[in-house]
């Protein structure tokens, strides 16, 4: 079955600065990689996914990554804020199977 | 609306009760789940409906106990749970067949006495 390592598992980066957050995979079939958020006491929400035909996708501040080749994926958080605490969970999943599979979770603390 | 409800969002109970976890949708979803996490863990699948029918089932122990009674709603039945059930307990939907966004609700934070 699938597999995704997440690294690093803390990141602390003073604010302004960016942070990369990197997952690998480990089953070639899967094609969609979402990232999620979970501020404490919250709910996972989703910030950006990224589909296997795609090499990389931005949203304002935050860019995902793919390598299809190396089966990783990473998380750029560029300019970072105080809200930008939390913890971060790469996954990845496939069209034809309702699981996808968490990553361990990365919890970045941001330093004023 | 794109949210996922569910109730209670806080639950404390003994090993011997009964209780149910609600969780609702209306966004049209034919896939949803149910997951436990733990305090600085990721979640942990539980089970997933797939037009209403029970399609995943990780090994989860006899003491929990789904249900789909409709499109929009699933239930989870807890019975003569153990304190290590304790967790928060996350209700997801999404459209069915894999490789979609699943939509989390707040989650019902569980505490087995």
């Amino acid at each position: 079955g699938e597999n995704v390592e997440q690294h690093p598992s803390t990141l602390s980066v003073q604010e302004g600065d960016s942070a990369v957050i990197k997952c690998t995979y480990s089953d070639s079939a899967s094609n969609y990689f979402p990232w999620y958020k979970q501020e404490l006491g919250k709910r996972p929400q989703l910030i950006i996914d990224i589909r296997s035909n795609v090499g990389e996708k931005k949203d304002q501040r935050i860019a995902v990554t793919l390598n299809k080749t190396a089966k990783h994926f990473s998380l750029h958080i560029t300019e970072t804020q105080p809200e930008d605490s939390a913890v971060y969970f790469c996954a990845a999943s496939y069209q034809g199977d309702d699981k996808i599979i968490f990553g361990k979770g990365t919890r970045l603390h941001i330093l004023p | 609306d794109t949210e996922v409800t569910q109730t209670p969002k806080h639950l404390v109970m003994g090993m011997t009760n009964k209780k149910s976890l609600k969780c609702e949708q209306h966004m049209g979803h034919r896939a949803m789940y149910w997951y436990k996490q733990k305090a600085k863990k990721p979640p942990e699948l539980m089970f997933v409906y797939s037009y209403e029918k029970l399609s995943i089932n990780e090994s989860v122990p006899s003491r929990f106990s789904p249900e789909c009674p409709n499109s929009s709603l699933l239930n989870l039945h807890l019975h003569a749970l153990q304190p290590e059930d304790s967790a928060l307990y996350l209700c997801a939907s999404s459209p069915p067949g894999g490789g979609y966004e699943q939509y989390f609700g707040p989650g019902t934070r569980l505490t087995v006495t």
